[in-house]
């Protein structure tokens, strides 16, 4: 079974609106950590956002927000007043503490393009 | 001052040929790793080192080997080098504190194209 699913291949969104981009996972553990990355055309893998599975409060960095819904184990990103440089790949990723929470394991990631 | 640095960034060679890819972090963290990312974009572990130790290994063939020579560095070295070799392999870094939420940064990537 797929520990991390991304079911948007890819979004559309303008410029200065929102947008949320779906991340569901699969743990039976207790601990563990949720990520999200962004990476441009450029390559680079650019870390955004973190949850942990025992924070009572979601997420945010500047106009990044994480919509963690525990009980449904999704964890969607949000991103507010897009910028064309929000185009990009966006991936989820989850480690956990039954693997010693050494193993990043991804989704297949949603790629954005934020039109003017 | 790059965090997480990788070189070549391109290595274009013919199958059956030996490459080596190099990785340094100078953020002074304990654990090091490799990714592969696949055509499709699927990212995928392979080694992870912790000072300087094999803590993971993705069942990745043997013509794959990793070598760290201090906490500050781990190259890749790969054998006979297939087709299906062809990626980006990523280096990332991070603490070693080993809990939910240590974050791991990435190098910019080895775009590897095997002929």
């Amino acid at each position: 079974a797929q520990k991390i699913t991304q079911t948007q291949p890819g979004m559309f969104v303008q410029e200065k609106e929102a947008v949320t981009l779906d991340c569901t996972y699969d743990t039976s553990d207790p601990s563990y950590g949720l990520f999200w990355y962004k990476q441009p055309s450029s390559g680079e893998m650019i870390f955004l956002i973190y949850q942990g599975s025992y924070d009572q409060q979601n997420a945010t960095e500047g106009r990044y927000s994480l919509n963690f819904q525990k009980a449904r184990k999704s964890a969607n990103l949000v991103i507010s007043a897009s910028q064309l440089g929000d185009s990009a790949m966006y991936f989820c990723a989850m480690r956990e503490r039954r693997t010693g929470f050494q193993k990043l394991v991804f989704g297949t990631g949603t790629r954005l393009l934020v039109s003017p | 001052d790059t965090a997480v640095s990788q070189t070549p960034k391109y290595l274009v060679t013919q199958m059956g040929n030996d490459k080596s890819i190099k990785c340094e972090q100078n953020l002074g963290h304990d654990t090091m790793y490799w990714y592969k990312q696949d055509s499709k974009k699927f990212l995928k572990i392979m080694f992870s080192y912790n000072n300087k130790e094999l803590i993971i290994n993705e069942t990745v063939p043997n013509r794959f080997s990793p070598k760290s020579p201090d906490k500050a560095h781990l190259n890749l070295h790969i054998n006979s080098l297939e087709l299906g070799d062809s990626a980006v392999y990523f280096c990332a870094s991070s603490q070693g504190q080993d809990t939910a939420q240590e974050t791991q940064y990435f190098g910019p990537g080895t775009r590897l194209l095997v002929l």
